[in-house]
């Protein structure tokens, strides 16, 4: 059964890059991945579609900053220029035979 | 624009019965999955359930069947989610989200409703 994993945890300096780990396992790694933010207090926001064949779209207003990618069963989100008002929750999210997975959901701490 | 817009915040006893909303709008909602995530407070985000408007198919998270009912009124591009007994374990924020077309990818956001069940 496919499973979502994340680190709880990343930290990484102002200005510096980051870049956030979805494990996918049980299942196969061709899987098409969503990536959501949420800040402090907030609701989630949709950052980015990440699919298999290496493309990606965006949400709007998503700056270039954020980017998506993949290398066999992990997904990566990465975050460039770290700003304060990125520190916030990350999910990843896919889907299998008609069900919904969220990752647990990494909380980055921008230093 | 694209929206979701959820009902506001309900603070309910044990054994009431409750029923949100989410109602989309400037895209067709009948041709998008829509569902809905429940968030405990200090916790992650979890898969309830979503239904396919056009046809009212609807699938449910294991963890949720039989707890809750997804339903959606295409005359009035709203979805809902309903109890029928609240727990105070149903204390959550609750978010519904809109499907990209033809995956189960979420792509748009509700701003939340706060359910507060307390006696």
């Amino acid at each position: 059964q496919l499973v979502l994993t994340q680190s709880p945890s990343a930290s990484a300096s102002l200005g510096a890059s980051v870049r956030l780990t979805c494990t996918l396992s049980g299942g196969h790694s061709s899987y098409a991945i969503a990536w959501h933010q949420q800040q402090p207090e907030k609701g989630p926001r949709f950052l980015m579609k990440y699919n298999s064949d290496g493309s990606h779209n965006k949400g709007d207003g998503i700056p270039d900053r954020f980017s998506g990618s993949s290398s066999g069963a992990e997904c990566y989100l990465t975050i460039s220029s770290l700003q304060s008002e990125d520190e916030a929750d990350y999910y990843c999210q896919t889907w299998d035979t008609g069900r919904v997975l969220f990752g647990g959901g990494t909380k980055l701490t921008v230093l | 624009e694209v929206q979701l817009v959820q009902s506001g915040a309900e603070v309910k006893k044990p054994g009431e019965s409750l029923k949100i909303s989410c109602k989309g709008s400037g895209y067709s909602f009948t041709n998008y999955w829509i569902g809905w995530v429940r968030q405990m407070p200090g916790k992650g985000l979890e898969w309830m359930g979503i239904i396919y408007p056009s046809d009212s198919d609807t699938k449910y998270s294991p963890s949720f069947q039989g707890q809750v009912t997804i339903s959606a009124d295409r005359s009035i591009s709203t979805a809902y989610l309903q109890w029928s007994s609240l727990k105070a374990s149903d204390t959550a924020m609750y978010y519904c989200a809109r499907h990209v077309e033809g995956e189960l990818l979420v792509v748009q956001w509700g701003q939340g409703t706060l359910v507060t069940v307390s006696s």
